[in-house]
């Protein structure tokens, strides 16, 4: 069975970078799928933050593509997310996900998500 | 690249049926036969229910149907349980490896 578990600070502060890390369990990073962030601040709707394959090749949403950074470390079975100069807007539960299909259309296995607040 | 749109909230009664939909463009929905539908209650992780307009993954009630004409892509549930009560999301494939999601509509079994 395919787990998905993110950690990280729950407090950033603001101009600071945010870091996250899923661990992957039950299934190598290294032979295949997409391995994606999402995130959902509170009470709105879920925002795709992009997605990395299992050999390294990255796509960011174009709106946060300047601030971000997605990684993948396949001895630890990990990938992570690095946001740069955050801001309260920033605030939200962030997801992992596993990806596949075109443009890793199909998001079928979810981390539990973590929430992370941007605050002094 | 936009948020699709979904209206913010939807209901029915148990045993009828509910149509959600998630308007988008040419773009994304009516470009791609690559919509998702997730559900997501409330403190829990989206769930994936419907996949690529139509199909649905296993353990996923066949209560649950994707369809799309268009631009505009909907998620019908029949036979509404109570259980069925959450929050829906669309997303689509909008081209060079992005995606976009829905605003999201609450479904509230009456």
């Amino acid at each position: 069975q395919v787990q998905l578990q993110e950690s990280g600070p729950g407090l950033v502060k603001p101009s600071e970078t945010l870091s996250l890390t899923c661990a992957v369990s039950g299934y190598s990073i290294s032979s295949g799928y997409y391995w994606g962030w999402i995130r959902q601040p509170p009470g709105k709707g879920l925002e795709w933050i992009g997605i990395i394959s299992h050999n390294g090749n990255a796509y960011y949403s174009p709106s946060l593509k300047s601030r971000v950074t997605i990684s993948v470390h396949t001895s630890k079975n990990q990938f992570s997310l690095k946001l740069s100069s955050v801001t309260a807007a920033d605030t939200a539960v962030y997801y992992c996900a596993r990806g596949y299909g075109s443009g890793s259309n199909v998001l079928d296995i979810w981390g539990q998500g973590t929430m992370v607040t941007v605050s002094s | 690249q936009s948020a699709l749109t979904q209206p913010p909230s939807a209901s029915g009664s148990p045993g009828q049926s509910v149509t959600i939909s998630c308007t988008g463009t040419s773009s994304d929905v009516g470009g791609y036969n690559f919509v998702s539908w997730y559900q997501q209650h409330p403190g829990k992780a989206p769930k994936l229910m419907i996949y690529e307009v139509n199909k649905r993954p296993s353990g996923v009630p066949d209560r649950f149907s994707g369809s799309k004409s268009g631009n505009t892509a909907s998620l019908t549930v029949s036979g509404l349980q109570a259980e069925d009560e959450a929050d829906y999301y669309c997303s689509s494939y909008a081209g060079s490896n992005n995606l976009v999601f829905g605003g999201g509509t609450k479904l509230t079994v009456l």
